[in-house]
This record gives structure tokens, sequence and C-alpha cells, in this order.
């Protein structure tokens, strides 16, 4: 079966700092891979997707993940962040074909000024 | 556009009540699915649908019974309330095509509480 491993549940980081959120998943087959955010007392956003091309891949904010096949991981990376980055991140990964995504535990990352 | 919206937001319920938590889904999505969040779990998948009149089974579906009956709407009925459902319920839903999964729109939540 499927499954999503985030390696931190918590990162606390300084302002302005570099930032790096962990995701290895186990998978034989195509997949496709998603970072969601969650602020305090929201429901989930999609932050950004892998579904083919280009394994790096960037969001608005200035997040990027790279997709790296041979080491089944999805890692998120920021050079800098801002408070307001202040939320937990889920890693979640579908099979190609598939109807089912399965999630992560979430990393929690706590941006200190 | 009002996306993904579910109701209520907060339910208290007592062991053995029932109730249907509601999702409606404004954006013609064919896909649609509910899942619990949990402290520690992250989600967990427990129903979900392809569309109208079709629904399928997740990772944790006992207890709780689903149906769609309409492309927009996908309620999620507790049948008897136990404390081990006490958690946060979010439905998503997508757009569907032969990649299956664009990414979901999450609705913001239902916390119940079952005392």
């Amino acid at each position: 079966a499927q499954s999503v491993t985030q390696l931190d549940s918590q990162v606390p980081v300084f302002e302005e700092a570099p930032v790096e959120l962990r995701c290895n998943y186990s998978s034989s087959v195509s997949v496709y891979l998603f970072w969601y955010v969650q602020y305090p007392n929201q429901g989930l956003q999609l932050l950004l997707k892998y579904l083919s091309g280009s394994t790096l891949v960037e969001s608005i904010n200035g997040f990027e993940a790279e997709f790296n096949k041979s080491q089944t991981s999805f890692h998120l990376r920021k050079p800098s962040v801002h408070i307001s980055d202040t939320a937990e991140y889920f890693c979640a990964v579908s099979d190609t074909g598939g109807f089912k995504t399965i999630f992560g535990a979430g990393t929690r990352l706590f941006v200190k000024a | 556009n009002a996306g993904v919206t579910q109701t209520p937001k907060f339910q208290v319920l007592k062991t053995g009540q029932s109730m249907t938590l509601q999702c409606a889904q404004d954006m013609n999505h064919e896909y649609m699915s509910w899942y619990r969040q949990d402290p520690g779990m992250g989600l967990r998948l427990i129903h979900y649908s392809v569309g109208a009149g079709i629904t399928d089974q997740g990772e944790v579906p006992n207890g709780y019974n689903v149906s769609r009956s309409t492309t927009e709407d996908f309620p999620l009925r507790l049948l008897s309330a136990a404390p081990s459902q006490t958690s946060v319920y979010f439905c998503a839903s997508s757009y569907l095509d032969q990649r299956s999964n664009y990414g979901y729109t999450f609705g913001s939540g239902t916390r119940l509480t079952v005392v």
C-alpha cells in the first residue's frame, strides 16, 4: 500500500533563514505528488504539485519542491522564510490513474522573529 | 464562487446519536471525498466518489455512510457516534481526467466532538 513519511513533525526556524521540509513516499509505480499548507483553523490549500515534466516545481509564494524518483522523495524548500509561513505542511501522493490520495502526518513549521 | 462548503463548522454529539455532515461544491467537480484529521496522523480517507451514483471506501470507512445523488453534494452520515469519531472532518473535491487528480479543493472543515 502507498505510504508517505514526513520525517520531521516540527521545524522551528528564524525569519529569513532557509528551510527544508522532508517527504518520502513508497511506491513502485508512477505517482503524482503534492504539498498542501494548512493555516490555523483553516482547511488545506494546494501549495504545489508534480504531475509530469520538470522535476522542480514552484509555488507563487517562493516555495519549491523537487521530485527525486530514485530516492522516492519530494522535499519542500524555501530559501528565506517569513513569519507568515508559519503553518502545517502536508505531503501527499496518489498513483497515476488512481482516485485515492494518501497524506503524510504533517510538519509544523514555526518561523520565529 | 463559494468553492467547497461544509456545514456545520462545529458539532457536539452524544454517544449513539446519528448526524449528517454536509458538503457541497459549485465547481462541477466529478471527484469528491471525505477525510478525517487527527493529531499526528495527517488526513485519512473515509469515503470517496467519482461521480453521481458512484461511491467507494477509503482507509477508515467503518461507522460512516455516504451517498452521491447529485454532482454538487456529498453528505457524510455517522450512524451511531462513538468517542473515537471525535475529529476534524474535511470534504475535498477535484476535476477528473486521464491524469485522475489535479489536486484537491478543501472545505473549511467540521470539528466534531462525541461525548
